[in-house]
């Protein structure tokens, strides 16, 4: 069984759609992130979702939307989408991942091409 | 805020050779260390952690790692690479202050050569 499994793994989608990227864990964790990894691979927190509460929003356009129904599933809406949004996005989550001491499992990311 | 520095961006090594990765962060206060290996294509994996305790410790695949608080390091190794090694290798911070997600280096491209 995958632990954090993301979709869809890839995506290709012309500039001005809107489109959603979809993160489910079976770990029964209670911390959930958005990373994103560009061009370069370097991997920045986007979101942080603490059951079901939003705990850490970073500097992103107000295009990027997060939504947790519930402790499992953290999706990723993304409005008008631009060309620099064109990155590997990662989902991840914790257990108690406000504190410290634990570890974050990730899924196997979602390739988005903005043409 | 906390930073986390890789130096070697590309580091290309033959099989059987020894590997050091250097990883250096600024923080002064309690942190836990990471180090995650991205197989091509492929997601994260946790390699090593570090919270407390032996600063030297042992992940999987025979790595291993250092912490050394007094010069704010914690540098990947392993005595001999394989090609399956090939990886872009990444480290980590998270500090006991903020937020406290996971602040991530750029990352280093180990090219193993058979």
């Amino acid at each position: 069984d995958t632990a954090v499994s993301q979709t869809p793994k890839y995506l290709v989608t012309q500039m001005g759609n809107d489109k959603s990227i979809k993160c489910e864990q079976n770990l029964g964790h209670d911390t959930m992130y958005w990373y994103k990894q560009d061009s370069k691979k370097f991997l920045k927190i986007m979101f942080s979702y603490n059951n079901k509460e939003l705990i850490i929003n970073e500097t992103v356009p107000n295009r990027f939307s997060p939504k947790s129904p519930d402790k499992a599933h953290l999706n990723l809406h993304i409005n008008s989408l631009e060309l620099g949004d064109s990155a590997v996005y990662f989902c991840a989550s914790s257990q108690r991942g406000a504190g410290m001491n634990t570890e974050a499992f990730f899924g196997q990311g979602t390739r988005l091409t903005v043409v | 805020a906390q930073s986390v520095s890789q130096h070697n961006h590309h580091v290309i090594l033959s099989e059987a050779a020894s590997l050091e990765l250097g990883c250096n962060y600024s923080y002064g206060g309690t942190v836990n260390l990471f180090w995650y290996v991205q197989y091509p294509g492929q997601h994260l994996q946790l390699l090593l952690k570090y919270f407390s305790g032996d600063p030297l410790v042992k992940g999987i695949k025979g790595f291993e790692a250092e912490f050394i608080k007094s010069k704010f390091s914690f540098n990947l190794r392993k005595p001999s690479v394989q090609w399956s090694d090939t990886a872009e290798y990444f480290c980590a911070v998270k500090v006991d202050t903020g937020r406290r997600a996971l602040t991530f280096g750029s990352g280093t491209r180990l090219q193993v050569q058979p």
